[in-house]
């Protein structure tokens, strides 16, 4: 049961554009919110999070909104880099229980940025 | 440059073989995890240690071993895999409780032959 949905496997933006990555998820205990970048042959990278109290965060290109009725969250990069292409994986968090501190991913998104 | 170290990169064994994964960080956390990930796939939780104490296994077969010596280390010991075990094996650390990032290192690449 796939707690964490990325709908998009893959996207396509041109360098300079705006990249938008979406994330849903179905279990309203999460409270913390994570987007990690992943190159071929390396780890996940930690990007940017969000808690659950906040509706934005920002930290220099990128940005992460979560709207929490439609359980729902962002990512956009703003201007989009050729060195941003890669998968891009939203993940979530529960703030309570047997289960504090783990993560729940969702597969991911492809990113490629062209010139 | 990764702040969790993993070695070794690759590691060939075969199926009737006992080798080791090892992890290292040094931000300070008290909290690592073991995670499995196949091409194209999120990764798969397996262990996570909370000041040294194993808090979560998420019903991993046994020929999987965790061991965290000390706050700063985390193994996993193989022995008798399978082919279907071969993965990319990802160690994450973070401080313990919600609302904390964890971060990666850059995982064990394992075939099983």
């Amino acid at each position: 049961d796939q707690q964490v949905k990325q709908n998009s496997p893959s996207l396509s933006v041109q360098e300079g554009r705006i990249s938008i990555l979406n994330c849903d998820y179905t279990n309203s205990m999460f409270d913390y919110f994570l987007w990690y970048k992943k190159y071929p042959a390396e780890g996940p990278t930690f990007l940017i999070s969000i808690s659950s109290i906040k509706d934005k965060n920002e930290d220099g290109r990128f940005t992460v909104f979560l709207n929490k009725s439609a359980k729902h969250l962002s990512l956009h990069i703003v201007p989009s880099q050729p060195g941003d292409s890669a998968v891009y994986f939203c993940a979530a968090s529960p703030d309570r229980g047997s289960t504090l501190g783990r993560l729940y991913f969702g597969r991911g998104t492809q990113l490629t940025v062209w010139p | 440059d990764t702040e969790v170290t993993q070695t070794p990169k690759h590691l060939v064994m075969g199926m009737t073989n006992k080798k080791s994964l090892k992890c290292e960080q040094h931000m300070g956390h008290r909290a690592m995890y073991w995670y499995k990930q196949k091409a194209k796939k999120p990764p798969e939780l397996m262990f996570v240690y909370s000041y040294e104490k194993l808090s979560i296994n998420e019903s991993v077969p046994s020929r999987f071993s965790p061991e965290c010596p000390n706050s700063s280390l985390l193994n996993l010991h193989l022995h008798a895999l399978q082919p279907e075990d071969s993965a990319l094996y990802l160690c994450a650390s973070s401080q313990p409780g919600s609302n904390q990032p964890q971060h990666f290192g850059d995982g064990t690449r394992l075939s099983i032959l």
